[in-house]
């Protein structure tokens, strides 16, 4: 079956430090890949997300890369702020409905002013 | 403005219980769903719906019962039957049957078990 990995928190960083947090999958066919973001005591919200290999997503200084041949979707930002602070999710996608949608146990990411 | 609502956002429930949570959309999104969010486990998924008279189990469905009797509204009931209920419960819509992968969340009820 499908699966993500992500690496495991928290992550503790200092303000505008250089932000990656890995992401790998295992999945049949051709995935969409997508990062959700949750801030404390709140739902989660789509982030950004790569529907093909080599496409880059990208918002709000968030980016990351599909990459087939290492089957991974790392999230990079290059200077984080404590407004960062927050769970990240790596998902995908392999179709067929909600049974085709997978998410990773979460990352948490700690900023410290 | 359009959006998920989720209520109440903070519950408490005595062991035998049923408890119901409300989830509501003005999205006008075909398809809802109910994750469970536990530290360190993710989300995984209770229940979700397609279309409205119509819902299919996921993988943790033991325990809770769901309806949808109109497009807007797909409520959640934690029934005693549910072992270990004390949980982050997160309501989200799709706007295609098909889907995408792609969901809208709503904040998220969280029930504890006294």
């Amino acid at each position: 079956g499908n699966s993500v990995t992500q690496m495991e928190g928290p992550v503790t960083l200092s303000e505008e430090a250089f932000l990656t947090i890995n992401c790998t999958y295992t999945a049949t066919g051709y995935p969409s890949l997508f990062w959700y973001v949750q801030y404390p005591g709140e739902g989660l919200q789509l982030l950004l997300k790569a529907t093909k290999a080599d496409d880059k997503g990208s918002n709000k200084g968030f980016e990351a890369t599909y990459r087939k041949e290492t089957t991974s979707f790392h999230l990079e930002k290059g200077s984080v702020q404590v407004s960062d602070s927050a769970v990240y999710f790596c998902a995908l996608y392999s179709g067929g409905g909600a049974d085709g949608l997978t998410f990773g146990k979460g990352t948490h990411l700690i900023i410290q002013p | 403005d359009g959006g998920i609502t989720q209520s109440p956002k903070y519950l408490f429930r005595k062991e035998g219980q049923n408890v119901t949570l409300s989830c509501e959309q003005n999205l006008n999104h075909d398809a809802m769903y109910w994750y469970r969010q536990d530290p360190g486990q993710g989300l995984r998924l209770i229940y979700y719906s397609q279309i409205v008279n119509d819902f299919q189990k996921g993988d943790i469905a033991e325990g809770y019962s769901v309806s949808r009797e109109k497009k807007e509204s797909f409520p959640l009931t934690v029934t005693s039957a549910q072992k270990n209920p004390t949980a982050f419960y997160l309501c989200a819509s799709s706007i295609a049957r098909v889907g995408t992968g792609e969901l809208f969340f709503g904040e998220g009820s969280r029930l504890t078990v006294l």
